[in-house]
């Protein structure tokens, strides 16, 4: 079965830290990508970084980075440089292939406050 | 714009009551999922539809159903409602459904804000 785990419920960082959110996963398939999504308050869903299982280096795009250690089925959300607009609920997902067609199950999240 | 269009945006109704989502995928993606999000919790998968066809159930309830028309928007249908139905419900799209190469992100609506009194 395809599981993904997402064990801090809330952090808090200060301005201009760093701050990274982890997140394990579970599966049996060989190829699968994994996704992190920011859900601010507003409510909408807002794709920030992927990973694919077969990638060689880390994925990063600007302030984010996704350190992924594939031994042990994690990919940790890095955001450097915190600022106040991060504030907000981050969920980590897996894509997976059941019967010929993606799946894709998401963590509980993580809540982050970003404090001035 | 993420190119994923739900309506309504909100939608108040009473217990027992039926309503119909809608939903209209980013140009070009033929896949259409349907998730929900109760208060304070994660996504729970609903259902899935590849260009017309359904191709995955999650634990979508027998009191929802859903389609996927030819000009590939989607409804869901929730019927006989209940105070634990009140939710937020979102439609994504991708590109694919089986084995392609590439990301295949999924790209979510705004969301359908339910609430049920």
């Amino acid at each position: 079965a395809q599981k993904i785990t997402q064990t801090q419920p809330g952090m808090f960082v200060q301005e201009k830290e760093a701050v990274t959110l982890d997140c394990t996963y579970d599966t049996s398939d060989p190829s699968y990508g994994l996704f992190w999504y920011k859900q601010p308050s507003s409510g909408e869903m807002i794709f920030l970084i992927y990973q694919g299982s077969y990638d060689q280096q880390n994925a990063t795009e600007g302030r984010y980075s996704l350190n992924f250690q594939k031994a042990r089925k994690s990919a940790n959300l890095v955001i450097s440089a915190s600022q106040l607009g991060d504030s907000a609920m981050y969920f980590c997902a897996m894509r997976g292939t059941t019967s010929g067609t993606y799946k894709y199950i998401f963590g509980t999240g993580t809540r982050l406050k970003v404090l001035a | 714009d993420s190119g994923v269009t739900q309506t309504p945006k909100h939608l108040i109704t009473a217990t027992g009551q039926r309503v119909t989502l809608r939903c209209s995928p980013r140009s070009g993606d033929l896949s259409v999922y349907w998730y929900q999000q109760s208060l304070d919790q994660g996504l729970q998968f609903l259902i899935q539809y590849y260009n017309g066809e359904e191709r995955a159930k999650g634990n979508i309830l027998e009191r929802f159903s859903a389609q996927q028309f030819p000009d590939l928007h989607s409804e869901l249908n929730l019927s006989s409602l209940e105070l634990g139905d009140s939710a937020l419900y979102f439609c994504a799209s991708s590109t694919s459904t089986g084995v392609s190469s590439g990301a295949n992100v999924l790209t979510f609506g705004a969301g359908s804000r339910l609430t049920v009194l």
